[in-house]
């Protein structure tokens, strides 16, 4: 069976810091991988998506950066994080054109 | 992009009462789906509806997907403490990008 791993769980991380925020699947293969961000109390805001290695939709422009290094890893980074880079980040895979996403169980980041 | 937005944000009902939360877009929605996110946790996914005026059912809970493929309900039949958490609806732009609505938060006053 396909499960996905998606580590630390939390992080907190001073301001101008580097982030590396880590997702792997297993049991599937040529996944496509999307990063989400959930602010507080608020919906989830689709970040990046990456339907094979080394390829990466960018969504948002922002301070954060994703790679795909490997065909099921799934890598999120910052040089410098911000105040306004906190919140919950969500990883999620889906077979290609085949139904719903699956969630990992996130990463709460705290940036002070 | 194509927005979907979901109302209402914030729902807070008795136990026992029902609830429903409505997902609209100005444009066809190819398919719909709908998660449940429990506080502090992660989105499941509950179901997806791909046909004009689809109504599926999950024990207390009813899925409708509109005739013209805009809008989209999720409707919980006496609540439960169970129920507690925020109700997401999702729809592909294209064939890879999953974007979700704001979601509604539901809280239940036992």
């Amino acid at each position: 069976s396909q499960t996905i791993h998606q580590w630390p769980a939390t992080l907190v991380q001073p301001v101008g810091s580097p982030l590396s925020l880590e997702c792997t699947v297993e049991g599937t293969s040529n996944p496509n991988l999307y990063w989400y961000r959930q602010a507080a109390g608020r919906g989830l805001q689709l970040l990046f998506y990456s339907v094979g290695i080394g390829q990466i939709s960018s969504e948002v422009p922002q301070n954060l950066s994703a790679s795909r290094p490997q065909d099921r890893q799934f890598i999120l980074s910052s040089k410098k994080l911000l105040l306004s880079d906190s919140g919950f980040y969500l990883c999620a895979w889906r077979l290609w054109g085949q139904g719903f996403p699956f969630f990992g169980q996130g990463t709460r980041l705290t940036v002070v | 992009g194509q927005q979907v937005m979901q109302i209402p944000q914030y729902q807070h009902v008795q136990e026992g009462e029902d609830f429903t939360t409505y997902c609209n877009s100005s444009t066809t929605l190819s398919n719909i789906q709908w998660y449940k996110q429990r506080p502090g946790g992660h989105p499941v996914f509950l179901i997806q509806l791909v046909k004009s005026g689809e109504v599926k059912k999950q024990k207390r809970l009813t899925f409708q997907f509109g005739e013209a493929k805009k809008n989209s309900s999720l409707h919980i039949t006496a609540t439960q403490t169970t129920d507690v958490g925020t109700y997401f609806c999702a729809d592909f732009q294209g064939a890879q990008k999953l974007v979700f609505g704001q979601g509604t938060r539901l809280t239940i006053n036992p």
